[in-house]
């Protein structure tokens, strides 16, 4: 089976400061991976995904991710936090064959401070 | 066109009452989800449909009943809901050919009096 941990459930960045937001992944075979953002009240937008071909991918609104096999993690990082950057986020991971079992992290919510 | 739209935003309903969600997208997408998001928690998934056919059930109690009346659309009825099902109910969909993300609906709030 697999899973994702999200490491914080919050997370607080000065305006302009680097995001870091914490992924590992638990899988019996290459896993696909997922970060998705929550706005209040609204629903999923996808950010980025990994499905094996580069390690470092590239999503919107300045956001990337690195998997990294040997420590099973996927963080998303922003060089630079933007006010609209404030909200939720969630790591998922489903099997290397499909989308059916599309599992989530607990989820991050992430503040910017002026 | 890249949507998942889902319809009502919002809906208030009692414990008697028999309502439905509905979903629909154009992306010509073979599968469909319902998910159910509770606050401060992430989707927990509830259905999927394959080709139009019902592939997953995570165990939904049958107070919630999903139908895909064609590849376009998905409903979910709502029958004798308790207050506890109060949540925002999510739909999504995806290719089935290659591995793709999922595209989500903006949810419908729903509260159950």
């Amino acid at each position: 089976a697999q899973s994702v941990t999200q490491l914080g459930s919050h997370v607080s960045v000065s305006e302009g400061a680097l995001v870091l937001l914490r992924c590992n992944y638990s899988s019996s075979v290459p896993p696909y991976l997922f970060w998705y953002v929550q706005y209040p009240n609204q629903g999923l937008q996808l950010l980025l995904k990994y499905t094996s071909a580069a390690t470092l991918v590239k999503g919107i609104n300045g956001f990337e991710a690195e998997f990294k096999k040997s420590e099973t993690s996927f963080h998303l990082t922003k060089p630079s936090a933007h006010m609209s950057d404030a909200a939720e986020y969630f790591c998922a991971v489903t099997p290397g064959f499909g989308n059916e079992k599309l599992t989530f992290g607990t989820g991050t919510r992430l503040t910017i401070i002026p | 066109d890249t949507e998942v739209t889902q319809t009502p935003k919002h809906l208030v309903m009692g414990m008697t009452n028999k309502k439905s969600l509905k979903c629909e997208q154009h992306m010509g997408h073979r599968a469909m989800y319902w998910y159910k998001q509770k606050a401060k928690k992430p989707p927990e998934l509830m259905f999927v449909y394959s080709y139009e056919k019902l592939s997953i059930n995570e165990s939904v109690p049958s107070r919630f009943s999903p139908e895909c009346p064609n590849s376009s659309l998905l409903n979910l009825h709502l029958h004798a809901l308790q207050p506890e099902d109060s949540a925002l109910y999510l739909c999504a969909s995806s290719s089935t050919e290659g591995n793709t993300e999922a595209f989500f609906g903006q949810g419908t709030r729903l509260t159950v009096v």
